[in-house]
């Protein structure tokens, strides 16, 4: 069975520093996707940025960008410039197709220092 | 477009009574997915439909929890009867048809049995 560690419960960052989120996964398949989603106060799920396992090149998505190392099952995402905004659960998830189900690591808080 | 809406957005419950939540996945969404969040256990999936078929509800806790989906448009989770356990939030997430499209996630549905 797939699995997704978040060993990260908390990180904080000082506004306009960059801040990197760790994520590890665990799968026997060669094509899947990562997917990072925040989830503010609101609870609403936002899906920040994904990756697609057969693409070797990083996804990024404005200040939002990820280092996917597939040999190390690692994905991180790294925020740059971080704003008050950014304050969130941070979930990282796994999927074997896109319409199959997710599997979501336990999250990270983050808090944005003014 | 709207996204998917789901319905009530809180409930309040006494233990034993019947629950039911609803959801409207986005317009030509294939996929329908039903998640909850809890402290302990973290995002789950319960169960997905395809075309309103289930395909997965190996999630489904026991014979408690239900699901449905009549049409393309609307689909409910019932609980009956309910029980202090089953406090959480559930969301809905639709995708279209495409092995490669990402799920949106609808507000969510804040349930609390007493």
């Amino acid at each position: 069975a797939q699995t997704v560690t978040q060993s990260q419960p908390e990180m904080s960052v000082q506004e306009a520093e960059t801040v990197t989120l760790s994520c590890t996964y665990d799968t026997s398949e060669s094509d899947y996707y990562l997917f990072w989603y925040k989830q503010p106060p609101s609870r609403q799920m936002i899906l920040v940025i994904r990756q697609e396992a057969y693409k070797q090149q990083n996804a990024t998505e404005n200040r939002f960008s990820v280092n996917f190392q597939k040999a190390a099952k690692s994905f991180s995402l790294k925020i740059s410039d971080s704003q008050l905004g950014d304050a969130a659960m941070y979930f990282c998830a796994y999927s074997r197709f896109g319409n199959e189900k997710l599997t979501f690591g336990t999250g990270t808080r983050l808090t944005i220092i003014p | 477009d709207a996204g998917v809406i789901q319905s009530p957005r809180h409930e309040v419950t006494e233990m034993g009574q019947e629950v039911t939540l609803r959801c409207k996945p986005i317009s030509g969404h294939d996929y329908l997915f039903w998640y909850r969040q809890t402290m302990m256990r973290g995002l789950e999936l319960l169960i997905y439909f395809n075309n309103n078929v289930p395909i997965d509800d190996s999630g489904m806790p026991e014979d408690r929890f239900s699901a449905k989906m009549p049409n393309a448009s609307f689909s409910t989770l019932k609980i009956q009867p309910s029980e202090p356990r089953d406090s959480a939030v559930y969301f809905c997430a639709s995708t279209p048809k495409r092995s490669t499209d990402t799920q949106y996630f609808g507000p969510g549905t804040r349930l609390t049995v007493l």
